[in-house]
């Protein structure tokens, strides 16, 4: 039972254009939703997160979108830069049992093309 | 910063055999994970440390598995026996806190022939 997934293994962009990765859960309880960056031969690391007592979180070019109706999130890059080019994974988390026992989508691999 | 440390980076052995993944943390974290990340499963958290305790071994999937935190500075996650589907990439990560980023390490991939 896959509880965070993500549809889209892959994703070619332009440079310069939006990046726009998605992500859908199906549990009621994850409170807390993270976007995590990996390279190759390289640990995944933490891009940006929403709590879902919002529906906007901005950094930058990064902004994550939270829809809970929907159980859908997605992550907008723009613009796209050839250094964004990596896995993407979307986790969640339930807030308040402990520590972060994150749960990670199967990642989706974003190529920006120069 | 070092950041979290990962020996071995590359693991190659044969079935039957011990396996013993290291990790050093981010210094004055307290929060410990282990990761595996695999074709089928995608990255899963195995088990977690707080101050050297083990909080929850529920990932775990096997009793050949075992995880240990000695020290604030030093995790093992062993497979003894090892079989050819444990073949994964295993990674570490630490946070200074419950609610924290949790940073990873650049990972051990195990190849079990």
């Amino acid at each position: 039972d896959q509880q965070v997934k993500q549809n889209s293994p892959s994703l070619s962009v332009q440079e310069g254009r939006i990046s726009i990765l998605n992500c859908d859960y199906t549990n009621s309880m994850f409170d807390y939703f993270l976007w995590y960056k990996k390279y190759p031969a390289e640990g995944p690391t933490f891009l940006i997160s929403i709590s879902s007592i919002k529906d906007k979180n901005e950094d930058g070019r990064f902004t994550v979108f939270l829809n809970k109706s929907a159980k859908h999130l997605s992550l907008h890059i723009v613009p796209s830069q050839p250094g964004d080019s990596a896995v993407y994974f979307c986790a969640a988390t339930h807030q308040g049992q402990g520590a972060q026992k994150l749960v990670f989508g199967q990642g989706t691999r974003l190529t920006i093309n120069p | 910063d070092a950041g979290v440390i990962q020996s071995p980076r590359h693991e190659v052995t044969e079935m039957g055999q011990e396996v013993t993944l290291r990790c050093k943390p981010i210094s004055g974290h307290d929060y410990l994970f282990w990761y595996r990340q695999t074709m089928m499963r995608g990255l899963e958290l195995l088990i977690y440390f707080n101050n050297n305790v083990p909080i929850d071994d529920s990932g775990m999937p096997e009793d050949r598995f075992s995880a240990k935190m000695p020290n604030a500075s030093f995790s093992t996650l062993k497979i003894q026996p090892s079989e050819p589907r444990d073949s994964a990439v295993y990674f570490c990560a630490s946070s200074f806190g419950p609610s924290e980023t949790q940073y990873f390490g650049p990972g051990t991939r195990l190849l079990v022939l």
